[in-house]
């Protein structure tokens, strides 16, 4: 039972362009969403997060959205650079920061 | 301030045989996490500490077992290793429930 998705296991985009990265839930009960990148050789980073009691947070060149009456939510990165290349992961949680629930994964090729 | 260290980096084990994961947590950090990342997947949580206590566990056997240390420093215990239990296995650290910074983990081979 795979209760965070993340459909879209690759995305390629143009230095300079907008990366949008998204992720679709199934459990109403979580009430935190984080977004975290990982290189190679390296554990997850995380990047940025929202709370259920809003739609919108943005950190820099990251603004992660939340819907959620689809629930559904996703990451725009704008501008991209190639430095963002790695796998980005979406994570949920019921607990304010607790147990995590992850995605499979996005890999990001931003192309100089 | 130093960040989350794991050890060994890579390990190589035979089936049926037990291994042990070591993670210094982040200064400060009280709560640390377990995730077992499989080949082309997500994090799965296995189980948390809290002050020397589990108090979360994911779908994981009980042969998946754990310690934390007074210093917070922990260990993660598999017994009776299986093919499948082939994976990166990450250690997350906290204070409490808030911020959980992530070790490089450890790449486990069971042949």
């Amino acid at each position: 039972d795979q209760q965070v998705k993340q459909n879209s296991p690759s995305l390629s985009v143009q230095e300079g362009r907008i990366s949008i990265l998204n992720c679709d839930y199934t459990n109403s009960m979580f009430d935190y969403f984080l977004w975290y990148k990982k290189y190679p050789a390296e554990g997850p980073t995380f990047l940025i997060s929202i709370s259920s009691i809003k739609d919108k947070n943005e950190d820099g060149r990251f603004t992660v959205f939340l819907n959620k009456s689809a629930k559904h939510l996703s990451l725009h990165i704008v501008p991209s650079q190639p430095g963002d290349s790695a796998v980005y992961f979406c994570a949920a949680s019921g607990t304010s920061y607790g147990k995590l629930t992850f995605g499979q994964g996005t890999i990001l090729t931003v192309h100089p | 301030e130093t960040g989350v260290t794991q050890s060994p980096t890579h390990l190589i084990k035979t089936r049926g045989q037990q291994v042990t994961l070591r993670c210094s947590s982040q200064s400060g950090h009280n709560t640390v996490s377990w995730y077992q990342q499989a080949l082309g997947q997500g994090p799965q949580f296995i189980f948390q500490y809290y002050r020397e206590e589990e108090n979360g566990r994911g779908n994981f056997p009980p042969r998946f077992s754990g310690l934390q240390f007074p210093n917070y420093s922990s260990e993660l215990n598999v017994n009776a290793l299986e093919l499948d239990d082939s994976a990166l296995y990450l250690c997350a650290s906290s204070f409490t429930n808030y911020g959980y910074t992530f070790g490089s983990g450890t790449r486990l081979t069971v042949v």
